[in-house]
């Protein structure tokens, strides 16, 4: 069973802080990971790629992979309340026969931005 | 570029009934998907097309069929609607499979 893990939450920060978000996965091949954003009543809306061990900044987000630990990261500095969102990790698996590989989801970490 | 576009935005069935969920890209992506999404149970995997002319079944797709029209439009089927139908169903598109995913507005159907 391929599996993406994430804290459900709700996570709960101040305006300004850094807000952290965690995901951890079981298959060890996995290749491609991905972050998105989804506001209530709306779809995913991809913030982040991430191929490689290490950090890859975007404006306020950070994303870390460390694939011997088999977990992606999110960071958001200087968290805003228009982030309060349920963050999704998505990470790429493979199927035991052949190579077709698809994005298993995680169910999501809400996020409560404090004014 | 309107992204990915999906008709209708909200329907309602009764139960039996049929309906055909229609999604369009206009990224020129090879790949397209077909999720529901119910609370506590996450984005779930109906149907995927990796590629024009390929349909493929993903983790639940038990009551529905596609047809992948042509490069941009992938549709989805209900042939007949049950209670355990009623979802947000999202329509995506990607260059290639487990590249990034884009996705559409939604469509909130509920089967009574």
């Amino acid at each position: 069973q391929k599996e993406v893990e994430q804290n459900s939450g709700p996570l709960s920060v101040p305006e300004g802080a850094i807000a952290s978000l965690n995901c951890t996965y079981s298959d060890r091949v996995s290749q491609s990971f991905f972050w998105y954003r989804q506001y209530s009543g709306k779809s995913p809306e991809l913030i982040m790629s991430i191929y490689s061990n290490g950090d890859k900044e975007d404006g306020r987000f950070t994303a870390q992979l460390n694939k011997a630990s088999q977990y992606v990261s999110l960071l958001i500095r200087d968290s805003q309340p228009s982030d309060s969102a349920t963050y999704l990790c998505a990470v790429n698996v493979g199927l035991n026969a052949g190579n077709n590989r698809k994005l298993i989801w995680g169910l999501g970490t809400s996020l409560a931005v404090n004014p | 570029n309107a992204g990915v576009t999906q008709t209708p935005k909200f329907q309602v069935l009764k139960t039996g009934q049929s309906m055909t969920l229609q999604c369009a890209q206009d990224m020129n992506h090879n790949s397209m998907y077909w999720y529901r999404q119910d609370p506590g149970m996450g984005l779930r995997l109906i149907y995927y097309s990796a590629s024009e002319g390929t349909t493929d079944k993903g983790e639940v797709p038990n009551g529905y069929n596609v047809s992948r029209l042509n490069k941009r439009e992938f549709s989805l089927r209900l042939e007949s609607a049950a209670p355990s139908q009623t979802s947000v169903y999202f329509c995506a598109s990607s260059e290639v499979p487990v590249r990034e995913q884009y996705f559409g507005p939604g469509t909130r159907l509920t089967v009574t």
